[in-house]
């Protein structure tokens, strides 16, 4: 079946860098490409998202990139701060039998140390 | 109020029996999710309701029932557990044609003896 890869399932970083997390996709067809974050102790958010028609987007620290020749898209935290401390779950669309529905990623522990 | 509720929060249950999990929004969104959720695993989509169109996913079509009564509140059935059933159970919710965000519940964990 259809798969998101997640390639990175831990990622330590110092307050003040960035941070890169990968995610490549199998669906030629996804459109659309959410990130998700749950801090300790918490529900899964929404942070940001892309779809297909731009390769970029960006919302105050946060960059997403899409590539669709190599099924590719990635999150960028710049000047990373204490409270980015999270999982991190990427998702593509995909069209099933019964409508669009996401499929996520594993999820990468993002840990920012001071 | 943009929360999605999930009750209850801790579920044990035992083998061959079953186990009905609630969900309530009151934002009036028209689709309600449940995702399973394993350890190291990605959360995984058993079915989805848009408004009172059950969308149950082919893999996992005879383990999982759901109902919902009215526009705020989903139930996740199974009828006799296993244990493969221990998991997390997430709730989400949206509203098709608006935002494409899914609000996400706390969850349930269950865990079958």
């Amino acid at each position: 079946g259809e798969k998101v890869e997640q390639h990175e399932s831990t990622l330590s970083v110092r307050e003040g860098d960035s941070a890169v997390i990968n995610c490549t996709y199998t669906d030629t067809a996804s459109s659309y490409f959410p990130w998700y974050k749950q801090e300790a102790g918490k529900s899964l958010h929404f942070v940001i998202d892309i779809r297909s028609n731009v390769d970029r987007k960006q919302s105050q620290r946060l960059i997403v990139l899409l590539d669709k020749k190599a099924k590719r898209f990635s999150l960028h935290i710049t000047a990373t701060q204490p409270e980015d401390s999270a999982i991190y779950f990427c998702a593509a669309s995909m069209r099933g039998s019964s409508g669009n529905k996401l499929i996520f990623g594993i999820g990468t522990l993002l840990s920012v140390k001071p | 109020d943009t929360t999605v509720k999930q009750n209850p929060r801790y579920k044990l249950a035992r083998v061959g029996k079953p186990v009905n999990l609630i969900c309530s929004q009151t934002m009036n969104h028209d689709t309600m999710y449940w995702y399973q959720k394993k350890p190291n695993q990605a959360p995984k989509l058993l079915l989805f309701y848009y408004d009172k169109i059950l969308n149950r996913e082919a893999d996992t079509f005879e383990k999982f029932q759901s109902s919902r009564p009215n526009n705020s509140f989903c139930s996740l059935y199974i009828g006799s557990a296993g244990l493969e059933y221990s998991a997390m159970y997430l709730c989400a919710s949206r509203r098709l044609g608006g935002r494409k965000e899914q609000y996400f519940g706390p969850g349930t964990r269950l865990t079958v003896l």
